[in-house]
């Protein structure tokens, strides 16, 4: 069965530094890859989606995230983070043809001034 | 363009009592409905979802229901709430593979 695996449920970084979170799938077949970012008290928002067209995704407010099926690895990143990318950030797999997600366990990002 | 609501935003009941909650999409056919719940400090966790009128299937045996009496709304419901059942229920539909959600609703049980 499919699983995401978040590494850190929790990151912090100081305000103007680069953002990393981290995220990895168990499917040997490349999936379609989302993150999502949840800020308090709000419903879940799209940040950008890996569909297989390019490895390199470019998303909202700035992140992107790199598919390496090598690494079976999706990891988010944003060059500069600003104290309004305080949020939880979910990354999700799904099967093709499948509309079900499985998700990640989340990592909540903290933005030190 | 497509919405999602969900309501209420917030709710307090005590045990024992009944619940509903509603989602309804706009701007959509035939979509693909789920009910998630957050815990405090957990992931989201499937609780059901819907492929049609009528077509529920249960993650998570519990004492909550799920009906979908229309194309575009989705309704969670429970006869008897647990102090476990408290949490943010978020309503999300699907066309394709990523899926979109609503605002949520914040259920406390006392």
């Amino acid at each position: 069965a499919q699983s995401v695996t978040q590494l850190g449920s929790h990151v912090s970084v100081s305000e103007g530094a680069l953002v990393l979170l981290r995220c990895n799938y168990s499917s040997s077949v490349p999936p379609y890859l989302f993150w999502y970012v949840q800020y308090p008290n709000q419903g879940l928002q799209l940040l950008l989606k890996y569909t297989s067209a390019a490895t390199l995704v470019k998303g909202i407010n700035g992140f992107e995230a790199e598919f390496k099926k090598s690494e079976t690895s999706f990891h988010l990143t944003k060059p500069s983070a600003h104290m309004s990318d305080a949020a939880e950030y979910f990354c999700a797999v799904s099967d093709l043809g499948n509309y079900q997600l499985i998700w990640g366990a989340g990592t909540k990002l903290i933005i030190k001034p | 363009s497509q919405t999602i609501h969900q309501w209420p935003a917030t709710l307090v009941q005590p045990v024992g009592s009944p619940l509903s909650l509603e989602c309804t999409v706009e701007g959509t056919s035939n979509p693909n409905l789920y009910w998630y719940r957050q815990a405090a400090g957990r992931g989201l966790q499937l609780l059901f979802y819907s492929v049609g009128i009528g077509q529920i299937s249960s993650e998570v045996p519990q004492n909550l229901s799920a009906s979908r009496p229309q194309d575009r709304q989705f309704i969670l419901s429970s006869k008897k709430l647990l102090l476990s059942d408290s949490g943010f229920y978020l309503c999300a539909w699907s066309g394709g593979n990523e899926q979109f959600f609503g605002p949520g609703t914040r259920l406390t049980v006392l």
